[in-house]
Parts: structure tokens; sequence; C-alpha cells
């Protein structure tokens, strides 16, 4: 079945650092994927998504960009700040199903 | 900006309890949704429902589950009989459309403690 696997946390950054957050996927056909943002305290917010391959999804200087052959979606940000600091969840949508998957979820720690 | 909203924002009951967490929905949006996060784990779907209708459920969704839209604005779910392991956050959701490429618009979640 689907699945989506992105990378351990937590990642701790310097502000202004350059962040990377893998995430893989497993689906039949051509899903869409998303990742949302959990801010401490708050609920899940959509960040940014791509519904097909090659599309580059992009917000709040966050961008991802769908891989087919490599089946990836890796969440990037070229300058980071401590309001970033939250737990980011990279998902799935597609194929047998339109009920979202989740990846475990990767906790970003940025320090002034 | 429209959101989805729940209450409780926490909750804490004893085994064998019901509970009801509600939620209102994004006014225009036509498909309702829970997910639910146990501490330390993935965010689970559990159940969609369209039209006064379920939709799709998971496994997790069994015989002491259910939800219900009472009126025109509110989606609730009941755990008739809960147990310890149905402590965890429970999401809200909804959507415009049921199709893969449409965004899913969550609220800030329940936090349900069976002790």
């Amino acid at each position: 079945g689907n699945s989506v696997t992105q990378m351990e946390g937590p990642v701790t950054l310097s502000e202004e650092a350059f962040l990377t957050i893998n995430c893989t996927y497993t689906a039949t056909g051509y899903p869409s994927l998303f990742w949302y943002v959990q801010y401490p305290g708050e609920g899940l917010q959509l960040l940014l998504k791509a519904t097909k391959a090659d599309d580059k999804g992009s917000n709040k200087g966050f961008e991802a960009t769908y891989r087919k052959e490599t089946t990836s979606f890796h969440l990037e940000k070229g300058s980071v700040q401590v309001s970033d600091s939250a737990v980011y969840f990279c998902a799935l949508r597609g194929g047998a199903t339109n009920k979202l998957i989740f990846g475990t979820g990767t906790l970003l720690a940025v320090q002034p | 900006e429209p959101e989805v909203t729940q209450t409780p924002s926490h909750q804490v009951t004893q085994m064998g309890q019901e509970v009801i967490l509600r939620c209102v929905p994004i006014s225009n949006h036509l498909y309702f949704y829970w997910y639910r996060q146990i501490l330390g784990q993935k965010v689970e779907f559990l159940v969609s429902f369209y039209n006064n209708e379920i939709s799709e459920k998971s496994e997790i969704f069994d015989d002491q589950f259910s939800v219900e839209r009472p009126d025109g604005s509110n989606f609730t779910l009941k755990i008739r009989s809960t147990k310890l392991e149905d402590s965890a956050m429970y999401f809200c959701a909804s959507s415009i459309l049921d199709i893969q490429g449409d965004t899913i618009y969550f609220g800030e979640g329940s936090w349900l403690t069976v002790v």
C-alpha cells in the first residue's frame, strides 16, 4: 500500500542555516504530495503541495519538488528562522484511496 | 481565513466512558474527516464523511466509533466506551472535493486522555 518515509528528527539548526528534510514515498499511480506544518500548540497547516511530477510547491520560503524518478518530495529552505521551529509532516494522497497518508513527522528546532 | 474549529481542546475521561468530540468544518466544504495521532506515532486516517454517510473508514474505526452531522454546521466523533489506547490527539478536517489534488484543512485538534 501507499506509504511515506521521512527523515527522523529532531533537526537542530542555527538561524539562517539551510534546511533539507527528506521525504520519499511508495504509491501506486501518481499521487499528490503535501507538506504540512504543526507549530507548537497549533493544528496541522498546509505548507505546500504538488500534484504532478516535476511540479514545485512553494510557500513562505519553503520549496519541494515532486521527483517521480526518485519518488521523493524533499522540503528545503535557504535560510531558516527561529519562527520556523515546528514539526513538519510529509503526506501523500491518491491511488486506490483519497485519504492522506502521513510520514512520522520531523521536529525542526532553530536556535538564534 | 476560514478555519476548522474543534472542541474541546483537551478532555480527560475515565476508561469505559463515552466521549463526543465536536468540530465545525469550513462552511463551503462538502467532505469531512477525522484523523488521530497517538503520541509519538504517525497521524492516521479514521473516517471520511460525505452527504451524511461514511464514505471510507479505516480498520481503527470499529463499532466503538461513530460520526454524525447533527445539524448544518457541526460534525462529531463519538467513542462509545473509551479504552486507554484511545488516548490521542484527534484532528477534524474538511475539504471541498475528495480528489487527490484537493487540500484537506485541519483543525487544531482535541487531546483525549483516557485514564
